[in-house]
């Protein structure tokens, strides 16, 4: 497709719950990054791939937090044993690369998936 | 501490007026500063990417500024339009080792009404 694309848009789970959430980033796209949004706020960084390597998970909340590029295109991030603190948006971005001479690419947004722990 | 603050928090303005909206950051060191559009319920759209050496730089009726200096930016819109309701993210990025990451603001939301 023309743009990233995530799915499911919105998920609502019961707490202790594990959920996958799936990004189709823009073909070609090397760099692929996930974000949280709570409400109200900005996205706040997650987790970054560059092709199928993760170069940088800091951003992760905790070992229930799991995510994968496995070849280097579509990423799956996952949450264990959900808790309610762990509703937001979850969004995605890819960037054609980034760093270094890239260091000016924009990333493009998905629509994000409305995560809901009940 | 890295931050991006962004003032008003929200904003309310008539159709066809113009508005300034602001963003004070801290984040050292930095790459370049973004501004994007989330409308409600989507992702982020870029609207401009400006480094450190770039003091204006234009998309339409959006036009960013930069202050490396005092650390300031900000976003003026011409002429707006119902679709400019929105949330207007300042984006702050920065390179702590060996590739940027991105420090978003939490935005400011405006209300465009006829």
């Amino acid at each position: 497709g023309a743009g990233v694309s995530q799915s499911p848009r919105y998920k609502v789970a019961k707490r202790g719950q594990d959920v996958a959430l799936r990004c189709d980033p823009i073909s070609g796209h090397v760099s692929l990054f996930w974000y949280q949004q709570a409400l109200g706020q900005g996205p706040e960084f997650l987790t970054y791939f560059q092709n199928e390597a993760q170069l940088d998970k800091s951003g992760l909340p905790s070992d229930r937090f799991f995510a994968e590029r496995p070849e280097g295109s579509v990423s799956t991030l996952k949450i264990q044993r959900t808790q309610q603190e762990d509703s937001a948006v979850y969004l995605c971005a890819s960037s054609l690369a980034w760093g270094g001479e890239y260091t000016n690419q924009p990333q493009h947004f998905g629509d994000g998936t409305r995560l809901s722990i009940l | 501490k890295n931050q991006v603050e962004q003032s008003p928090q929200s904003l309310i303005i008539l159709e066809g007026k113009n508005c300034t909206l602001q963003c004070n950051y801290t984040v050292s060191p930095f790459s370049n500063l973004r501004w994007y559009k989330q409308d409600t319920g989507r992702g982020p759209v870029s609207l401009t990417i400006m480094t450190f050496s770039e003091n204006t730089k234009s998309n339409g009726r959006y036009t960013a500024t930069l202050d490396a200096d005092t650390k300031q930016s900000s976003l003026h819109i011409t002429a707006s339009q119902l679709s400019d309701s929105a949330s207007y993210i300042c984006v702050v990025s920065w390179r702590p080792g060996g590739y940027n990451k991105l420090i978003f603001g939490a935005g400011t939301r405006l209300a465009v009404h006829p």
